[in-house]
C-alpha cells in the first residue's frame, strides 16, 4: 500500500502568516491516464472533512484562493498564503491513484 | 443538491456485524462512486473502501477479509457490512462521493 508521510504533524501560526504542509508518497502518484490523484482536505473540529484541493493543484468549489497545492510524482505541498482564524483544524493529504487509497496522518494547524 | 446521509446502529456488540447505509440524493449511483471513510475518536482518517459507478469494489487491505460494500441503485443507497467487530472499530463512519460531498458521519461504538 502507498504510504503518505505528512510533515509537520503540528503547525502553529499567527493570523496572516503563510505556512506550508508537505506530503511525501512512498511511490509515484502519477497515474497511467496522466492524472495525479492527490487531494488535500481540511477537517475543522466537529465537522466532516472538506475537500480543498484535487488533482494536486485544483481548488475545490468555494475554497478561498489563499489555499494552493503543488508538486508532482512523490512530493506535494499545500500552502496557505495568509492564515485566517477559520483555517484551524487538521489537514490531510490523500492519494487515489493506487488502490487501496490512503490518507496521510494529518497536520494540526493551531492559531497562536 | 448533492447530499449523503449515513444511518445505522449507534452501539454494536463485539464480534457482531455492523451494517450501515449511505442514502444519497442529487446524483445517480450509476454515474458516481461512493467511498466509506472512518475515524476513530481523536485519530486520523482511514479509507475503508469504494463502490465504483460500475458496481465494482475496492477495499482497504487491512479490512478486506471482513468488509463488503454493496448498493441498491433504485433506492440510491450504498451499504457497508463489516463483521467480527472489535472495540477498535469504534469510530465515526463517513460516506463521500467524489471527495467533494460528505455525509455528516455516524458514530458507532463497539462494546465488549
Amino acid at each position: 500500500d502507498v504510504v503518505l508521510t505528512q510533515t509537520p504533524s503540528i503547525l502553529s501560526a499567527t493570523i496572516g502568516q503563510s505556512v506550508s504542509i508537505s506530503c511525501r508518497s512512498s511511490q509515484s502518484l502519477l497515474d497511467s491516464d496522466g492524472n495525479t490523484y492527490l487531494y488535500w482536505f481540511l477537517q475543522r473540529p466537529g465537522q466532516s472533512p472538506q475537500r480543498l484541493i484535487y488533482l494536486v493543484s485544483n481548488l475545490g468549489s468555494g475554497v478561498p484562493n489563499r489555499f494552493s497545492g503543488s508538486g508532482s510524482g512523490t512530493d506535494f505541498t499545500l500552502k496557505i498564503s495568509g492564515v485566517e482564524a477559520e483555517d484551524l483544524g487538521v489537514y490531510y493529504c490523500m492519494q487515489a491513484t493506487h488502490a487501496p487509497f490512503t490518507f496521510g496522518s494529518g497536520t494540526k494547524l493551531e492559531i497562536k | 443538491q448533492v447530499q449523503l446521509k449515513e444511518s445505522g446502529p449507534v452501539l454494536v456488540q463485539a464480534s457482531e456485524t455492523l451494517s450501515l447505509t449511505c442514502t444519497v440524493s442529487g446524483f445517480s449511483l450509476t454515474n458516481y462512486g461512493v467511498i466509506w471513510v472512518r475515524q476513530p475518536p481523536g485519530k486520523g482518517l482511514e479509507w475503508m473502501g469504494i463502490i465504483w459507478r460500475n458496481g465494482n469494489t475496492d477495499y482497504n487491505s487491512a479490512l478486506k477479509s471482513r468488509l463488503s460494500i454493496n448498493r441498491d441503485t433504485s433506492k440510491s443507497q450504498v451499504f457497508l457490512k463489516m463483521n467480527s467487530l472489535q472495540t477498535d472499530d469504534t469510530a465515526i463512519y463517513y460516506c463521500t462521493s467524489g471527495w467533494a460531498y460528505w455525509g455528516q458521519g455516524t458514530l458507532v461504538t463497539v462494546s465488549s
